[in-house]
């Protein structure tokens, strides 16, 4: 069955440094993987994509996540973390062949302390 | 543009009442998609229309929910005799599935959340 995996319920980050988002993935037949923030009393950003092509995607805000097969995986990352960053981030996969839903993972908060 | 909008924003709902939920697209997108967020959880898939045939229900949890898109654009998704279990944030989203461009994000509104009491 297809599955997305978000290990950290929450991730703490002072401003200025580095921030990952972990993501892994399961399912069969090549990932359609995606990346979306929720604010509070909003519906879902998307950020990124990863469809085809590098491994390493650029999208809104500043934030990038890489693409590694043999891991199964799809980190969130950003160089420097804003404290308006602060937000629910989901890790998605569709599967393709036809399927066009979008299964979640469970959502990492992350939180940028001044 | 314009992208997705829902309404209401917020619904309370008795036990047993049926409810109507309503979705607009962004214009122009064939896809649209319904999910059910549950407080502190990830979206989970409810329904999928490409214009205004319905592909993919097997997301439904029951036979109290309906979904349509009679004319491939509005989309309401309807609820009846709602139960606690149903409480939660409704979310739609469209897509322009241009597999030419690699176009397959989908676009959030920002939901409805209904309460059911």
């Amino acid at each position: 069955a297809q599955s997305v995996a978000q290990p950290e319920d929450q991730v703490n980050v002072a401003e200025g440094n580095p921030l990952t988002v972990k993501c892994t993935y399961s399912v069969s037949g090549n990932p359609y993987l995606f990346w979306y923030v929720q604010y509070p009393n909003r519906g879902l950003q998307f950020l990124l994509k990863y469809i085809t092509g590098d491994n390493l995607v650029k999208g809104s805000y500043g934030f990038e996540a890489e693409f590694n097969k043999s891991q199964t995986s799809f980190h969130l990352k950003k160089p420097s973390a804003l404290v308006s960053d602060s937000a629910l981030y989901f890790c998605a996969v569709r599967v393709g062949g036809g399927y066009n839903k979008l299964i979640f993972g469970a959502g990492t908060r992350l939180a940028v302390h001044p | 543009g314009a992208g997705v909008s829902q309404s209401p924003r917020y619904k309370v709902a008795k036990r047993g009442q049926d409810v109507a939920l309503r979705c607009d697209p962004i214009s122009g997108h064939v896809s649209l998609f319904w999910y059910q967020q549950a407080l502190g959880q990830g979206p989970e898939f409810l329904t999928y229309f490409q214009n205004e045939a319905q592909l993919d229900k097997s997301g439904l949890p029951s036979d109290r929910f309906f979904a349509e898109r009679p004319e491939g654009s509005v989309s309401t998704l309807k609820i009846q005799r709602t139960q606690q279990e149903d409480s939660a944030v409704y979310l739609c989203a469209s897509s322009l599935e241009d597999r030419g461009r690699g176009s397959y994000e989908q676009y959030f509104g920002p939901g409805t959340r209904l309460t059911v009491t």
